[in-house]
């Protein structure tokens, strides 16, 4: 069974600090991982997705790398933000485990406070 | 595009109550998908469906049942609420299930059993 962890559950940084969230996912028969960004009382909006084949996604200030033999995804965030004040989710996109339709897995989330 | 809508935002059941929780999409994606999120927890899929006409039990499935008569709306149903299933709601959608693409989230929807 995919289980998908998230370090740390918390982090708070002063603003311009650069920053990295990790993910780490047991299985590695992945088709496809995502970063999502969550805010308070709001839905997920996806951030970057990286195809198995992939090694990493940019966009703007942020970068997800991906390691799939070792089971390792990684989010940088470049000079930090009050507004990247969010909770960040990771997950992973797997087979079902009766062979059917592609599923996602996610992790417990990494909430992240950004000082001004 | 209006892209996964959710309808209602809040809603207070008392224990043994039923209701509908609804969600639709205009982006004529052919895969949806019904999520609960628990407080400090990731998202856990309770059923999705990868067409009209065909649905499929996910992680947490039991005290629900859905429908998808149209490819645009995928209901979640609660026939008798119980505390356990006090939540936030979540309905995604995605056009396929290839690697390429991603799922798109509605706001939530926030239900307490009480």
């Amino acid at each position: 069974k995919q289980e998908v962890t998230q370090i740390p559950a918390a982090l708070s940084v002063p603003e311009g600090e650069n920053l990295v969230l990790n993910c780490s996912f047991t299985d590695s028969a992945i088709y496809n991982l995502q970063w999502f960004r969550q805010d308070p009382g709001k839905g997920l909006t996806s951030l970057l997705l990286i195809q198995s084949s992939q090694r990493e996604q940019t966009s703007g200030r942020l970068n997800a790398s991906l390691d799939k033999s070792s089971g390792r995804s990684t989010l940088y965030i470049a000079a930090s933000q009050p507004g990247d004040s969010a909770t960040y989710l990771c997950a992973v996109e797997c087979r079902g485990s009766q062979g059917g339709s592609e599923k996602l897995v996610f992790g417990k989330g990494t909430k992240l406070t950004v000082n001004p | 595009n209006a892209g996964v809508t959710q309808t209602p935002k809040f809603r207070i059941l008392k224990i043994g109550q039923s209701m509908t929780l609804q969600c639709t999409q205009d982006m004529n994606h052919n895969y949806m998908y019904w999520y609960r999120q628990d407080p400090g927890m990731g998202l856990k899929l309770i059923y999705y469906s990868v067409g009209a006409g065909i649905t499929d039990k996910g992680e947490v499935p039991n005290g629900y049942n859905v429908s998808r008569s149209t490819t645009e709306d995928f209901p979640l149903r609660l026939e008798l609420a119980a505390p356990s299933q006090t939540s936030v709601y979540f309905c995604a959608s995605s056009y396929s299930s290839k690697p390429t693409y991603e799922q798109y989230f509605g706001p939530g929807t926030r239900l307490t059993v009480t």
